[in-house]
C-alpha cells in the first residue's frame, strides 16, 4: 500500500553512463515531482508534472530528462552520468496545483557516480 | 527570490527537553508553510502545516504556529524522546498555481537517553 514508491533505492554507476529512476504514485494525484539532495542534505526542485504536462523546469544540466507517461508515473533519465550527480533523489506528489496542500514523498534513489 | 532560513544545527537535548527549531521565511506572496521530518535512510515525511497566518499546525507532540508579521514558523516540541532524532526542515509553498516547495537547509535533532 505504498503511496510513492522509487526504484531502483540505490543505484552506483561509472562516468558517463545513461541511467533511470522509476516514480509510481498510487494517490489519485495529478501533480508530481523530482527533488535532489545534495551531500549537505539540501533539497532543491528539479521537475514538476501537472497531468503530464511540465510546468516546472529549474536550471538542471539537459542531460536530465523526467518523462511522465501518465498521471502516476513520473521517470527521470539521465545521461552522460558526471561525478556531481551524485546525490538522493526524491519523488513527490501532491493533489493539484493548490499550495495548502502537503506534497508525498517517496523514499528517495541514492545515485552514486563513480 | 523566496528563501527558507532555518537554525543551524546539529541540536542535541537530552530527553524529555523542550524543542525549539527556528524557521523564517522570505516570500513574494501569501505562502504555505510546513515541516517535514526525514529520519536515518528514508524519505520526507509531513510533519505539519499552516496555510493562513495564526493557524496552528500541530502532530505527534510537535507545533508550529504561522507568525505573518515576524515570518516565521518555528517548530516546538515540549518533551522531546530518542525517537524523534531526526532532519527537520521547514518549508514554502507559494499561493500560485504550480510552484514547488522551496526548503530550508535542514536543522538535525540528536536526542540522547
Amino acid at each position: 500500500d505504498t503511496a510513492v514508491s522509487q526504484t531502483p533505492k540505490y543505484l552506483v554507476t561509472q562516468m558517463g553512463n545513461d541511467k533511470s529512476i522509476k516514480c509510481e504514485q498510487n494517490l489519485g494525484h495529478d501533480t508530481m515531482y523530482w527533488y535532489k539532495q545534495d551531500s549537505k542534505k539540501f533539497l532543491k526542485i528539479m521537475f514538476s508534472y501537472n497531468n503530464k504536462e511540465l510546468i516546472i523546469n529549474e536550471t538542471v544540466p539537459n542531460r536530465f530528462s523526467p518523462k511522465s507517461p501518465d498521471k502516476a508515473h513520473l521517470n527521470l533519465h539521465i545521461n552522460s552520468l558526471e561525478l556531481g550527480d551524485s546525490a538522493v533523489y526524491f519523488c513527490a506528489s501532491s493533489q493539484a496545483l493548490t499550495s495548502g496542500r502537503a506534497q508525498f514523498f517517496g523514499p528517495g534513489t541514492r545515485l552514486t557516480v563513480l | 527570490g523566496d528563501s527558507v532560513t532555518q537554525m543551524e544545527g546539529p541540536v542535541t537535548l537530552s530527553e524529555e527537553a523542550f524543542l525549539t527549531i527556528n524557521c523564517t521565511y522570505t516570500a513574494t506572496g501569501y505562502p504555505s508553510l510546513f515541516w517535514y521530518v526525514q529520519y536515518p535512510g528514508e524519505g520526507l515525511q509531513l510533519l505539519l502545516k499552516a496555510t493562513k497566518a495564526d493557524d496552528k499546525g500541530s502532530n505527534k507532540g510537535f507545533e508550529a504556529t504561522y507568525r505573518k508579521e515576524t515570518t516565521s514558523f518555528h517548530l516546538e516540541k515540549g518533551s522531546v524522546q530518542v525517537s524523534d532524532s531526526a532532519v527537520y526542515f521547514c518549508a514554502l509553498r507559494e499561493p500560485q498555481a504550480g510552484t514547488a516547495l522551496i526548503f530550508g537547509k535542514g536543522t538535525t535533532l540528536s536526542v540522547s537517553s
